[in-house]
């Protein structure tokens, strides 16, 4: 395992449909989570996970959007309906947790181009 | 709620220059705090992490950054700049052993 893998790489997509992607973690982490980066700015953070629990959603998660980890090792984000406006690149990342803050790796993410 | 600012969001220096990139943060609770690095077409790398141990960090790279509480400042530095630095850089909270917030970035350029 050397690290977080992230499918697919790049999407493009037409104006109201439906694409789902995939964030394979580093194994042993129980952590997980999706980011949102557009041009230029910095990662927004949309949701996390503590193995299947989805503990915390970001506002930015409209109800398009839905994030989902069932057996709290891969987990797969799908946007509904999709818009010009979500044209971004989504980060996936894991880490360990626990009571000593483990930092987070990051995939390379996948780039969302909707047309 | 936590949240950092990078002051700059273009940052030129020479080849063999010092290196400094501004964040600020703001946090209810001591904080954890972290600079990543992102090459282009790349995905995030952590450069360093405070986690309240010493306050002054070194991380890869021959970057490290200094923890100020009265001035909530974490500014990462580099005695001397590569070609190779050049890169987006992230500065990041966090507050409560959760999700991370990241700064809006500052993209470092480094001039032969």
């Amino acid at each position: 395992d050397t690290g977080v893998s992230q499918d697919p790489r790049h999407k493009i997509t037409k104006r109201g449909q439906n694409v789902t992607f995939r964030c394979d973690p580093i194994s042993e982490h129980n952590r997980l989570y999706w980011y949102r980066q557009t041009l230029g700015q910095g990662p927004e953070f949309l949701t996390y996970f503590q193995n299947e629990a989805q503990l915390e959603k970001s506002r930015l998660l409209s109800d398009r959007f839905s994030a989902e980890r069932p057996k709290g090792s891969f987990s797969t984000l799908e946007i509904q309906r999709t818009e010009q406006g979500d044209s971004a690149m989504y980060l996936c990342a894991s880490s360990l947790g626990g009571s000593a803050f483990r930092e987070a790796f990051f995939g390379q993410g996948t780039r969302l181009t909707v047309v | 709620a936590q949240s950092v600012t990078q002051l700059g969001s273009h940052v030129s220096v020479s080849e063999g220059a010092l290196v400094l990139l501004r964040c600020n943060y703001s946090s209810s609770v001591p904080p954890y705090l972290f600079w990543y690095v992102q090459y282009p077409n790349q995905g995030l790398q952590l450069l360093l992490k405070y986690t309240s141990a010493a306050t002054l960090v070194k991380g890869i790279n021959g970057f490290e950054a200094e923890f100020k509480k009265s001035e909530t400042s974490f500014h990462l530095t580099k005695p001397s700049a590569h070609m190779s630095d050049a890169a987006e850089y992230f500065c990041a909270v966090s507050e409560d052993n959760n999700d991370m917030r990241f700064g809006a970035g500052t993209r470092l350029t480094v001039k032969p």
